[in-house]
């Protein structure tokens, strides 16, 4: 079974400091991972995927994101937090049903950015 | 249009009342899940349909719950004899493919509340 834990319901940081965001997953091999975003009112909007190819994955608005199959973890990153990276994030996993995986992506509880002015 | 579009974006219901869910994907999109979202909690899959077929529906809470895509296009979610619990936001996602590594297009949901 896939499923995936994202530590801290709540992070708040300062505006223009480092944001991290935790998780960690549970999968067969080859895990295919995502980090969505969703703000107020709306559906979620994928920031960056890994599937197997390099380890460090770059996304939208200044977001990475790195594999590190030692550690089960994915953790988001971004350098520089902006006011409007304020939002609900989303860690998924999602496998192939020939590795003891599912297609069907598992969703983490989410984690609320707050940034401080 | 581009996107996922879902329909009504906001739904008020009695207990006891039925009501329709409306999703409309992205245009040529093979793949097209239902989510059940509760408040600060992440996506909680319902069901799947490949084109018209609904191929997974182990996420349906009750035999309350049924989906269709009849066309292999748009889908709709019925919930019949709603409950409080009901209360949630739906969400429609559609992808390409069925492959575990595609990401996923969602519609920005309906906010069901049930009196």
């Amino acid at each position: 079974a896939q499923s995936v834990t994202q530590l801290g319901s709540h992070v708040s940081v300062s505006e223009g400091a480092l944001v991290l965001l935790r998780c960690n997953y549970s999968s067969s091999v080859p895990p295919y991972l995502f980090w969505y975003v969703q703000y107020p009112n709306q559906g979620l909007q994928l920031l960056l995927k890994y599937t197997s190819a390099a380890t460090l994955v770059k996304g939208i608005n200044g977001f990475e994101a790195e594999f590190k199959k030692s550690e089960t973890s994915f953790h988001l990153t971004k350098p520089s937090a902006h006011m409007s990276d304020a939002a609900e994030y989303f860690c998924a996993v999602s496998g192939t049903s020939a590795s003891g995986g599912s297609y069907i992506p598992t969703f983490g509880r989410g984690t609320s950015l707050i940034v401080h002015p | 249009g581009a996107g996922v579009s879902q329909s009504p974006r906001y739904k008020v219901a009695k207990r006891g009342q039925d009501v329709a869910l409306r999703c409309d994907p992205i245009s040529g999109h093979v793949s097209l899940f239902w989510y059940q979202q509760a408040l600060g909690q992440g996506p909680e899959f319902l069901t799947y349909f490949q084109n018209e077929a609904q191929l997974d529906k182990s996420g349906l809470p009750s035999d309350r719950f049924f989906a269709e895509r009849p066309e292999g296009s748009v889908s709709t979610l019925k919930i019949q004899r709603t409950q409080q619990e009901d209360s949630a936001v739906y969400l429609c996602a559609s992808s390409l493919v069925r492959q575990g590594n595609q990401p996923q297009h969602f519609g920005d949901g309906t906010r069901l509340s049930i009196l």
